[in-house]
């Protein structure tokens, strides 16, 4: 089966620490993206790849880091600079770089810091 | 910077009715995006639009896309609950490669 995975669905982490989000994709898609989701919000981007060893900015990127050393995997670390962590984080791919492609998201990770 | 907006935030249904739901952008779009979202799930495309004044269907669900393409409606007739869930819409932001969502319309439906 293709498709987005992403692990843990819960994780539970203390304040202070930071704490990785992994995301995989089998189908051979160029761009991936990392989301947050709160409550009666919409998704807000927060970093975004176009191909392998890249990445961009997205609009609430800080206290978050990303790395892309291989296409399939886009993992997300989320630092304890971030002031508001607890979230519905979603990993989302598509097949190129262009906008117009839809997007493919993963069943997501909700994250609780305690 | 370009900002997509969702209204209704929130509409409750009668099972059978009718309702629309309706997405402004503050700039013209090159293309538009429809996104669903089940309880505890995640976002699942539905449909793109592209061309001016564009309207597509799928089963109980109409979309419509402005002739100025900075706005851009969903239909849905016959609410089911399987329907409910919260729709999101989606167009490109103006100078890179990425999507700007709305805050999405949660439906309820009561049977």
């Amino acid at each position: 089966d293709g498709g987005i995975t992403q692990s843990p669905k819960y994780l539970f982490r203390k304040e202070g620490q930071n704490v990785t989000l992994s995301c995989e994709q089998n189908l051979n898609h160029d761009a991936m993206y990392w989301y947050r989701q709160d409550p009666g919000q919409g998704l807000r981007l927060i970093y975004y790849s176009q191909i392998v060893n890249d990445f961009q900015k997205g609009d609430i990127a800080e206290g978050y880091s990303v790395s892309r050393e291989k296409k399939e995997s886009f993992p997300l670390t989320v630092t304890s600079a971030q002031k508001n962590p607890t979230a519905f984080y979603l990993c989302a791919s598509s097949i190129g770089v262009e906008v117009t492609s839809e997007q493919f998201f993963g069943p997501g990770t909700r994250l609780t810091v305690l | 910077g370009q900002q997509v907006m969702q209204i209704p935030q929130y509409q409750h249904v009668q099972e059978g009715e009718d309702f629309t739901t309706y997405c402004n952008s503050s700039t013209t779009l090159s293309n538009i995006q429809w996104y669903k979202q089940r309880p505890g799930g995640h976002p699942v495309f539905l449909i793109q639009l592209v061309k001016s004044g564009e309207v597509k269907k799928q089963k109980r669900l109409t979309f419509q896309f402005g002739e100025a393409k900075k706005n851009s409606s969903l239909h849905i007739t016959a609410t089911q609950t399987t329907d409910v869930g919260t729709y999101f819409c989606a167009g490109p932001t103006s100078n890179d490669y990425k999507l700007s969502f709305g805050a999405g319309t949660t439906v309820t439906v009561r049977a």
